[in-house]
């Protein structure tokens, strides 16, 4: 219950493309959904967070697009470019009193843009 | 600010031996996590604390210790090391409250043979 299920494992797309990465819960009371960017030879880097009261959240060409009743939410990168290429995390976490700020990680997706 | 540091980068570790991995974060965070990646798995939380002398479990703890005695350091201690600790680790570190981010350090790259 405590799993976050990602998928695809990779995935190949062209410039412009938009690549769509999906998550999914079991765990109703995670209610912080963030989404980490790892270069390689980097360490993860936050990209983009929402909660569970928002169905979309938009930063730059990144959406996040959440769906409560179906404990799913999913990663779009519009107009994808070559330095889009990297591997993507969802993650879930518990906030609330005695919050320990423990993430839950997805097992990554590695994204390929081609010129 | 140099943000989260680990050291050392590489490292081949012979089974049997032990050896520590050291993480410093110099944002004055309260909360910082050990993390190990193997390919297709994602992150797993090692060891967690969520400041100076607390410390608690992980989902994959085994075959590993830390200590918490500075704000600053977290460092990861592997004893006996086994080939299933190669894996590469990652030290992060977040403000305490809702929401904060967790800034990851660059990794060690750890292999045992």
């Amino acid at each position: 219950q405590q799993q976050v299920k990602q998928s695809p494992q990779s995935l190949i797309v062209q410039k412009g493309g938009i690549p769509i990465i999906n998550c999914a819960y079991e765990n109703t009371a995670f209610d912080y959904f963030p989404w980490y960017q790892q270069f390689p030879g980097k360490g993860p880097a936050l990209l983009i967070a929402i909660r569970p009261d928002v169905s979309e959240k938009k930063e730059g060409r990144f959406t996040i697009s959440f769906n409560k009743s179906a404990k799913q939410f999913s990663l779009h990168i519009m107009d994808s470019q070559p330095g889009d290429s990297a591997t993507y995390f969802c993650a879930a976490s518990i906030s609330g009193s005695g919050n320990t700020g423990k993430l839950i990680f997805g097992q990554g997706t590695t994204l390929q843009v081609k010129p | 600010n140099a943000g989260v540091t680990q050291t050392p980068k590489f490292h081949i570790l012979k089974i049997g031996q032990s050896m520590t991995l050291q993480c410093t974060q110099d944002m004055n965070h309260n909360y910082m996590y050990w993390y190990r990646q193997d390919p297709g798995m994602g992150l797993k939380l090692i060891y967690y604390s969520v400041g100076a002398g607390i410390t608690d479990k992980g989902e994959v703890p085994n075959g590993y210790n830390v200590s918490r005695s500075t704000t600053e350091d977290f460092p990861l201690r592997l004893e006996l090391a086994a080939p299933s600790q190669t894996s590469v680790y990652f030290c992060a570190s977040r403000w305490a409250g809702v929401d904060y981010e967790q800034y990851f350090g660059p990794g060690t790259r750890l292999t045992v043979t």
